[in-house]
């Protein structure tokens, strides 16, 4: 299994401002995925980071929006950017488990933007 | 369209009951199904079915998966209040994972 780190674990953002997510994984991997989660609700996949490549970005998702970073095969980025209340929310990285497909998660970032 | 719906939403059991957690699908390129549970941010790896008719079992849960009529169940035995999560059902198409809403269990002691 892949262990895999945050950071931050949670923040407090005024409207307007931009928060990095970082992303950490304690082993190679090709495929990352970048999640948000609003209260009550599942999990929406907001792109897939594989190194190498532009972000793929689900619909109703946006680059300039959320942009993302994927320097190496152990480390991603998620920027949300000019921040709304609307935002607030957990946000998790994860990776596939290679031949076996299962995913691993991070441990989320809680966002909360007055 | 690809989906995932997972039912009941919600369920509220008492300590000791046995409760059954429905998840179907409909994906192009199935290629294996997930079941997590999430208490509090991060939802934690439980079982993965990629056979029809093989139950995967850890202590008091088990899963089957049912690749004929596109299903899976989850079953928690003699539950307790440590059980209470959101239990999370995806399907991995080999490109993407597809989460349903899960289903939210309250176990009452």
């Amino acid at each position: 299994s892949a262990v895999i780190s945050q950071k931050p674990s949670r923040d407090i953002c005024q409207r307007g401002t931009s928060l990095t997510i970082q992303c950490q994984v304690d082993s190679q991997v090709t495929m990352m995925f970048w999640y948000r989660q609003q209260p009550g609700q599942s999990l929406t996949l907001i792109a897939t980071a594989n190194q190498g490549s532009e972000a793929t970005y689900e619909s109703g998702f946006v680059i300039d929006k959320f942009p993302i970073s994927r320097p190496n095969l152990t480390f991603s980025t998620l920027t949300v950017s000019n921040m709304s209340p609307e935002d607030s929310s957990i946000y998790l990285c994860s990776v596939e488990g290679g031949h076996s497909y299962e995913q691993y998660f991070g441990p989320g970032t809680r966002l909360t933007v007055t | 369209e690809d989906k995932v719906v997972q039912s009941p939403l919600s369920l509220v059991v008492h300590e000791g009951d046995t409760v059954t957690l429905n998840c179907s699908y409909e994906v192009t390129n199935f290629r294996s199904l997930l079941w997590y549970k999430q208490e509090k941010k991060a939802p934690t790896f439980l079982f993965m079915l990629t056979s029809s008719g093989i139950e995967k079992k850890s202590g008091r849960l088990s899963s089957i998966l049912d690749k004929k009529e596109l299903f899976s169940i989850l079953n928690i035995t003699a539950t307790q209040t440590g059980d209470s999560a959101v239990y999370l059902c995806a399907v991995w198409t080999g490109n993407q994972f597809y989460f349903g809403t899960g289903t939210s269990l309250t176990v009452i002691p």
